[in-house]
């Protein structure tokens, strides 16, 4: 079974600051996909950003980025030019490409404080 | 715009008292899911549903079960509530393409 590990409960940014949060996982599979998913004090969980595990170029998305390294299973996520808004629990997530691809395995999460 | 719709935001209920949290999709998506989510542990899989009368267990079943009888509405029953299932539950839906889009969430407490 795929697990997602986030080993940062809380992680504290000054605004217009960068952020980096971590996620590793574990997986014997070879095509799959990653999010990072935001979830706001309304408690709606936005998707941020989503990468795929062929591609190796590394998604982009305005103010966030990632740094996915296939060989060591690691997809982290930079939020640059923090913004007051971006205070929120992150989320790490995993789905398989194949036919067990129907759920997301998600990590502990990480919550971001934004400091003005 | 998707819409992800939970029943209740907020539920209080008596421990051994059968609760429903329903959860409606407009977006016509195959798959259903049901999450509960704790702090320090994230969102852990409960039962998803592929189609209209299917379902399949996720990580953590037990105490629970669902149903889904219109593609549109996938229900989680909490046959017997017990306080340890005391926790915030998310419902979400997607095709087989598409990522997965989430509900407001329901925190149901049980005493």
């Amino acid at each position: 079974a795929q697990t997602v590990t986030q080993s940062q409960p809380e992680m504290s940014v000054q605004e217009a600051e960068t952020v980096t949060l971590s996620c590793t996982y574990d997986t014997s599979e070879s095509d799959y996909y990653l999010f990072w998913y935001k979830q706001p004090p309304s408690r709606q969980m936005i998707l941020v950003i989503r990468q795929e595990a062929y591609k190796q170029q590394n998604a982009t998305e305005n103010r966030f980025s990632v740094n996915f390294q296939k060989a060591a299973k690691s997809f982290s996520l930079k939020i640059s030019d923090s913004q007051l808004g971006d205070a929120a629990m992150y989320f790490c997530a995993y789905r398989s490409a194949g036919a067990a691809g129907n759920k997301l395995t998600f990590g502990g999460g990480t919550r971001v404080l934004v400091k003005p | 715009d998707v819409k992800v719709t939970q029943s209740s935001r907020y539920l209080v209920k008596r421990t051994g008292e059968k609760v429903f949290l329903e959860c409606v999709q407009d977006m016509d998506h195959e798959n259903m899911f049901w999450y509960r989510q704790d702090p320090g542990l994230g969102l852990r899989l409960i039962y998803f549903s592929y189609d209209v009368k299917m379902k399949e267990k996720g990580d953590i079943p037990e105490g629970y079960s669902v149903s889904r009888e219109k593609k549109e509405r996938f229900s989680l029953i909490l046959e017997s509530a017990s306080t340890n299932q005391t926790s915030m539950y998310l419902c979400a839906s997607r095709t087989s393409r598409e990522e997965a889009f989430f509900g407001q969430g329901t925190r149901l407490t049980v005493v």
